[in-house]
C-alpha cells in the first residue's frame, strides 16, 4: 500500500521568506511524486514532479522540491514566498499504477 | 480552449434526487477520474476508468456510478443523493500513473 503524510495542516510565513511545505510518502519501490496547488474555487494545478533523476526538481511559479530517498521526503520549497502563494498543496504518490495516493492537503498562508 | 471541463459548476437539489455530472478531457488522455473533496478539503479518489475499464473503484456507495461514453467523457452518476454527498466532485485525465493529471474545474454540489 502507499500512503503520503502531510504533517501541518497550514504553513504560515511572512512575505519575503523562504518556505517549506513538508510531504512524507510510504510505498513499495521507486515513487512517483506530484505536487499540486489549488487556489479557491479552483481545481487542482500541477507544480513539479519526481520521476528519476537529479533529487532537485524545480517547477512552476519559482517552486522546487527535494526527493529525499533515505528519508522518504519530498519537501515543496521556494526561497521567497509572495502573498499570491497562498493556497491548498497536496502532495501525492504512485507507483506507476492508475491509482494515485493524495496527501491532506496543507493550507498556506503568506502574510504581506 | 478548456482542457478538462464539467457540467454543471453548480448543483443544488434535494434529498432523494437522482443527479449526473459530466466530465470531458479535449488532452487525448487514456486515463480519468473522479475525486471528492470534502469540506475540510480532504481529496478522496472514487473511480478511474482506463481504456473505457474501471480500474479501480474505492470503496464509496453503489449509489455513485461512472459512465463512460468514450474514452475523452467520464460522467458520474449519483442515484438517490444524501445530505452527506454534499461536496465537491472534481474530475482528472492523465495517461498514465507516472503523469501528471489534470484536474477540472470542479462540481459544487449541495444537497438540500
Amino acid at each position: 500500500a502507499q500512503s503520503v503524510a502531510q504533517p501541518e495542516d497550514q504553513v504560515n510565513v511572512a512575505e519575503g521568506n523562504p518556505l517549506t511545505v513538508k510531504c512524507t510518502y510510504s510505498v513499495s519501490g521507486n515513487p512517483y511524486l506530484f505536487w499540486y496547488v489549488q487556489y479557491p474555487n479552483r481545481g487542482l494545478q500541477f507544480l513539479l514532479k519526481y520521476i528519476t533523476g537529479d533529487n532537485l526538481v524545480k517547477g512552476s511559479y519559482g517552486f522546487e522540491a527535494e526527493f529525499n530517498k533515505s528519508q522518504t521526503s519530498f519537501h515543496l520549497k521556494k526561497p521567497s514566498a509572495l502573498v499570491s502563494d497562498s493556497a491548498l498543496y497536496f502532495c501525492a504518490v504512485s507507483r506507476g499504477s492508475y491509482i494515485p495516493t493524495f496527501g491532506r492537503g496543507t493550507s498556506l498562508i503568506v502574510h504581506p | 480552449d478548456t482542457a478538462v471541463s464539467q457540467t454543471p459548476k453548480y448543483l443544488v437539489t434535494q434529498m432523494g434526487n437522482d443527479k449526473s455530472i459530466k466530465c470531458e478531457q479535449n488532452l487525448g488522455h487514456d486515463t480519468m477520474y473522479w475525486y471528492k473533496q470534502d469540506s475540510k478539503k480532504f481529496l478522496k479518489i472514487m473511480f478511474s476508468y482506463n481504456n473505457k475499464e474501471l480500474i479501480i473503484n474505492e470503496t464509496v456507495p453503489n449509489r455513485f456510478s461512472p459512465k463512460s461514453p468514450d474514452k475523452a467523457h467520464l460522467n458520474l452518476h449519483i442515484n438517490s443523493l444524501e445530505l452527506g454527498d454534499s461536496a465537491v466532485y472534481f474530475c482528472a485525465s492523465t495517461t498514465g500513473g507516472r503523469e501528471t493529471q489534470y484536474f477540472g474545474p470542479g462540481t459544487r454540489l449541495l444537497v438540500l
